[in-house]
């Protein structure tokens, strides 16, 4: 089964500060998710990567896609208190029906 | 639109008692899938769905059991409850998009079950 390695298992940084989460896999990767997750509550879907290369953003967070696609990482900029929680990244096989391997979740905490 | 929703949020199991937890999806979505999620494991996939009327194994289907006998609903059983069993899970759905599935699949809040 493709297994996805997260680095690290937890951080904490100060509000203000830039960080970056990693997600490497044995095997090139498919589709690439990342999800965040408040503790208790379902995962929030925030951006999927396809291609080699690819890079996305939304609001203070950037996801990349390394060009071997065995590599993805997320980066925070300026972190706040709200983007604390559990990030989780997710990858599909090309005939997977969706189907889902996750790392096992990087515990983000940001002190204000 | 209240996306994927599950019932119940909370529950405590014997050893051996059965229960069923239910999924449920207003977003028309072909695909569903049931998930536990362990501390430092992740998420792990338990059973999967394609269509109304088809269920199919996940990563983990040992000790339960689905069913998926209308389009917006997907049902996980545990016949026989065991501590091992005990876990949070999650249920989610996405659109069809063939057997690439490469569409966002869509999480509920999540059932968290305790087994003594």
């Amino acid at each position: 089964s493709q297994e996805l390695e997260q680095s690290p298992q937890s951080l904490i940084v100060q509000e203000g500060k830039n960080l970056t989460i990693n997600c490497t896999s044995s095997k090139t990767l498919y589709g690439l998710y990342w999800y965040k997750q408040k503790y208790g509550e379902g995962l929030i879907f925030l951006m999927m990567l396809q291609k080699g290369g690819e890079e996305k953003s939304h609001e203070k967070i950037t996801a990349k896609l390394d060009e071997k696609k065995q590599q993805s990482s997320l980066h925070i900029t300026a972190s706040q208190p709200s983007h604390a929680g559990i990030y989780l990244c997710g990858a599909t096989k090309s005939t997977s029906y969706g189907k889902l391997t996750f790392g096992q979740g990087t515990i983000l905490t940001v002190h204000p | 639109n209240a996306g994927v929703t599950q019932t119940p949020k909370f529950r405590v199991l014997k050893t051996g008692q059965s229960m069923t937890l239910l999924c449920a999806q207003d977003m028309n979505h072909e695909y569903m899938y049931w998930y536990r999620q362990d501390p430092g494991m992740g998420l792990r996939l338990i059973h999967y769905s394609v269509g109304e009327g088809t269920t199919a194994k996940g990563e983990v289907p040992d000790g339960y059991n689905v069913s998926r006998l209308k389009k917006q609903n997907f049902l996980l059983g545990l016949e026989s409850a065991a501590p091992s069993q005990t876990s949070v899970y999650f249920c989610a759905s996405s659109r069809d998009t063939g057997t690439s599935g490469t569409d966002t699949q869509y999480f509920g809040p999540g059932t968290r079950l305790t087994v003594l």
